[in-house]
């Protein structure tokens, strides 16, 4: 079975700042890995996914994740935090080959400091 | 743009009631899932459904159902609501290996 832990519940960070949210993953095969952004009263929607090929991979809004399999961790990266990030960030994995079910993080809301 | 629908997005209801949540994807979508979100405990699985009258159990399956008679929409059912039922509800939906996109949620509360 797979697991996800996120280490810190709450971040916050300056205006400006590098934002770093991490995640590290059990999995006994090769893993799906994914982070989903979820504003105040939204649902979840996808910031990048990691399937095979580059580990260093891009998604919306100037975040990249970086697979590392050797650390099991896909820490979410952003260089320079604007107030808009202010959101719960999940990291969730999935066994390879198969989206049907997700294992989330427990989640880390991020505060973006003016 | 996929869409996933849910059919309110705040629902009180009282301890005892029969609470049904509705949810419609617009992208024909093969599987579709539930979750409850709990503070600190992020999303948890209650059942997903890979295909039409298909369904499987997830994390916690316990005082829910679910029906899915048309691809489209899977519903969830609480058969007799309590209040450690009080909680947000998410519904997805995915293609057979791909990311899962979400509704907005349901945030019901039983009294």
């Amino acid at each position: 079975a797979q697991s996800v832990t996120q280490l810190g519940s709450h971040v916050s960070v300056s205006e400006g700042a590098l934002v770093l949210l991490r995640c590290n993953y059990s999995s006994s095969v090769p893993p799906y890995l994914f982070w989903y952004v979820q504003y105040p009263n939204q649902g979840l929607q996808l910031l990048l996914k990691y399937t095979t090929g580059a580990t260093l991979v891009k998604g919306i809004n100037g975040f990249e994740a970086e697979f590392k399999k050797s650390e099991t961790s896909f820490h979410l990266t952003k260089p320079s935090a604007h107030m808009s990030d202010a959101a719960e960030y999940f990291c969730a994995v999935s066994i390879s080959g198969s989206a049907r079910q997700l294992t989330f993080g427990s989640g880390t809301q991020l505060t973006v400091l003016p | 743009d996929v869409k996933v629908t849910q059919s309110s997005r705040y629902l009180v209801k009282r301890t005892g009631e029969k609470v049904f949540l509705e949810c419609v994807q617009d992208m024909d979508h093969e599987n579709m899932f539930w979750y409850r979100q709990d503070p600190g405990l992020g999303l948890r699985l209650i059942y997903f459904s890979y295909d039409v009258k298909m369904k499987e159990k997830g994390d916690i399956p316990e005082g829910y159902s679910v029906s899915r008679e048309k691809k489209e929409r899977f519903s969830l059912i609480l058969e007799s609501a309590s209040t450690n039922q009080t909680s947000m509800y998410l519904c997805a939906s995915s293609m057979r290996f791909d990311e899962q996109y979400f509704g907005p949620g349901t945030r019901l509360t039983v009294t």
